[in-house]
């Protein structure tokens, strides 16, 4: 396993356009996070998975964002009519489930979007 | 409501100096905490864990520490090398989700 794959790596596109990215997990992970991260700011939290269950979204993902998780696999990240201020790296993390021996969580490279 | 803090924000030292990284966080109730470095640009790479029965770990020039009744972690770097350069940011886990401060970016002058 590689590791946490996020593809595309970059996204540019026109305000009001719908944008979708992909996060492929460790494989034995089944914790799944989603985070958006601006210049000069740490992580922000958006929301994850356990297994397909989406069980937390932060007050940060509007109407305009939906995350899916199908079989518990990879996941999605869709963005619709995108506004200047979704412009972000948005990086995706995995990890083993609350109480495992091992917590730590592991994050792949992102993808930077850039809203014109 | 779980509230990480990084200082400095930003620290210049010269290569070979040691140098400690300091973190706090407002809610002791923590599961585990996490540093990482971020390269401009780049994701998020694992430094160290350290779980909330543990004081300190350890890997290579780096050490972490952990305080949980006074809120606080540091990260220790020996010898510091112009490859350290990059962000460093530590993280919380409260059980659900992880909480990030904002970071101190660290320049080693060669």
């Amino acid at each position: 396993d590689t590791g946490v794959s996020q593809n595309p790596r970059h996204k540019i596109t026109k305000r009001g356009q719908n944008v979708t990215f992909r996060c492929d997990p460790i494989s034995e992970h089944n914790r799944l996070y989603w985070y958006r991260q601006t210049l000069g700011q740490g992580p922000e939290f958006l929301t994850y998975f356990q297994n397909e269950a989406q069980l937390e979204k932060s007050r940060l993902l509007s109407d305009r964002f939906s995350a899916e998780r199908p079989k518990g696999s990879f996941s999605t990240l869709e963005i619709q009519r995108t506004e200047q201020g979704d412009s972000a790296m948005y990086l995706c993390a995995s990890s083993f489930p609350l109480g495992d021996s091992r917590p730590e969580a592991f994050f792949g490279q992102g993808t930077r979007l850039t809203v014109v | 409501k779980q509230e990480v803090t990084q200082i400095p924000a930003a620290l210049s030292v010269p290569e070979g100096e040691n140098l400690v990284l300091n973190c706090s966080f407002t809610d002791s109730a923590i599961y585990n905490l996490q540093w990482f470095r971020q390269d401009p640009g780049k994701g998020l790479t694992s430094l160290l864990l350290i779980q909330s029965s543990q004081r300190e770990q350890t890997s290579g020039r780096l050490n972490a520490s952990l305080d949980k009744s006074s809120g606080r972690s540091t990260l220790y770097i020996a010898a510091s090398q112009p490859g350290d350069s990059a962000t460093y940011l530590c993280a919380v886990g409260p059980g659900d989700k992880i909480i990030f401060g904002k970071g101190t970016r660290l320049h080693i002058l060669p």
